[in-house]
């Protein structure tokens, strides 16, 4: 258990509503990061972060915010959310060099 | 641009009949590959990191093997418990620039 925990787990929303992923760790631990899984592409890099108020792109990142104000939470926000945002994010942080994930959040855009 | 090929997609074998998935990548500069377990409805648990050439790692059942161009899991002998999907992943960059690039996973379905 790498102490990571994702809220919400699962989600329902509109075209065009905002939505906010938070994903809490309770280790300290430095490195946090964004996936998003898809059939067919697998898991794909939305944002990470590097240190409090220290984050930068992934490959997927057009869509989509993210903010570190303190190091146990790293927020995920989608500011207008669209059909094509409908996936499975997970949250994963970096802990000697390698990565453990949570338990991902199921985020449907109707 | 970094790739990370898995195959097959999917594999369905008989208990106690062992196999191997492949893992292929082409990256400029592999600093670790990485090979993880998902359950459906999980986030992926880790399960190994293979760093160099001729590196091998083992747990239980499974065996996870690295050459310059491919990565092969071996599972002998599995058991129905060993049914999930399997994905491979490379790393590039280190530090505050560590990414991991991942496969689209094999899934794999052991039969009793």
């Amino acid at each position: 258990d790498a102490g990571i925990t994702q809220s919400p787990r699962h989600k329902v929303t509109e075209t065009g509503t905002p939505v906010t992923l938070r994903c809490h760790q309770t280790e300290n631990h430095r490195y946090m990061y964004w996936y998003r899984q898809d059939p067919g592409h697998g898991l794909r890099l939305i944002h990470y972060s590097y240190g409090v108020k220290d984050t930068d792109k992934g490959e997927v990142s057009d869509g989509y915010s993210v903010s570190r104000s303190k190091t146990e939470d790293f927020l995920l926000t989608l500011e207008s959310a669209t059909s094509s945002q409908t996936s499975v994010y997970f949250c994963a942080i970096r802990d000697a060099g390698e990565l453990f994930f949570g338990e991902g959040s199921r985020l449907t855009v109707l | 641009e970094d790739q990370v090929t898995q195959s097959p997609e999917a594999l369905r074998l008989q208990e106690g009949e062992s196999s191997s998935l492949n893992c292929s990548y082409t990256v400029s500069g592999l600093r670790g590959l990485f090979w993880y377990r998902q359950d459906p409805g999980k986030g992926p648990e880790f399960l190994f990191t293979l760093y160099s050439a001729g590196e091998e790692k083992e747990k239980e059942r499974l065996k996870a093997t690295l050459t310059k161009k491919e990565s092969f899991l071996h599972i002998t002998a599995p058991k129905p418990e060993d049914s999930a999907t399997y994905l491979c992943a490379v790393q590039v960059g280190g530090g505050s620039n560590y990414k991991l690039t991942f496969g689209k996973g094999t899934l794999l379905t052991v039969n009793p």
